[in-house]
């Protein structure tokens, strides 16, 4: 079935550092792919998608790109900030028709 | 703030006992979806709800079971508990019935702690 696999965490960076996450996926078709963000006692929250291949997401200064030769979507920020300590999970949706299907999540923590 | 409400944020329980979550989705929308969040399943879906019709289903057990009312808010009841249903669970609603696509952003309350003891 569809799979999203992602780095294991926690993953520690110190502030300004550079960040990368991988997430590789198992699907049939075309999936649409997501990175959603969990803060500290908070729901999760969309962070950027990507619809097809050689698709860039990005937002709040992360981005992804749909790698279909890969099957990869990596999560990358040139310079990380204490506030963006939090959960990160891939997630792809295999048809639009069909839940989504999230990774295990990478714990990020950045210190100053 | 997303928009998703759910009630209550922490719930402490004991084993064989019988709860009830709720959740009320963002403004307009019609599609609920209930998600499990434990430390070794990770985020796992349970269920979907479109328009108070059951839409998806997935890894949910037959202990658990869920309905959508006319107001479109949801309530997931679980019940006969054992201490592996302790798990962050979260609703998510989203304005079509589709799972999740680019063009159905599904948004997610802050969750219920459930712990069973």
């Amino acid at each position: 079935g569809d799979s999203v696999t992602q780095m294991e965490g926690p993953v520690t960076l110190s502030e300004e550092a550079c960040l990368t996450i991988n997430c590789t996926y198992t699907a049939t078709g075309y999936p649409s792919l997501f990175w959603y963000v969990q803060y500290p006692g908070e729901g999760l929250q969309l962070l950027l998608k990507a619809t097809k291949a050689d698709d860039k997401g990005s937002n709040k200064g992360f981005e992804a790109t749909y790698r279909k030769e890969t099957t990869s979507f990596h999560l990358e920020k040139g310079s990380v900030q204490v506030s963006d300590s939090a959960v990160y999970f891939c997630a792809l949706s295999p048809s639009g028709n069909t839940p989504l299907v999230f990774g295990k999540g990478t714990r990020l923590s950045v210190i100053a | 703030d997303s928009g998703v409400t759910q009630t209550p944020k922490h719930l402490i329980t004991a084993t064989g006992q019988r709860v009830t979550l709720r959740c009320s989705p963002r403004s307009g929308d019609l599609s609920v979806y209930w998600y499990q969040q434990s430390l070794d399943q990770g985020l796992q879906f349970l269920i979907q709800y479109y328009n108070g019709e059951e839409r998806a289903k997935g890894n949910i057990l037959e202990r658990f079971s869920a309905q959508q009312f006319p107001d479109l808010h949801s309530e997931l009841n679980l019940s006969s508990l054992e201490l592996g249903d302790s798990a962050l669970y979260f609703c998510a609603s989203s304005a079509l019935a589709g799972g999740g696509s680019a063009k159905n952003i599904q948004y997610f309350g802050a969750g219920t702690r459930l712990s069973v003891l």
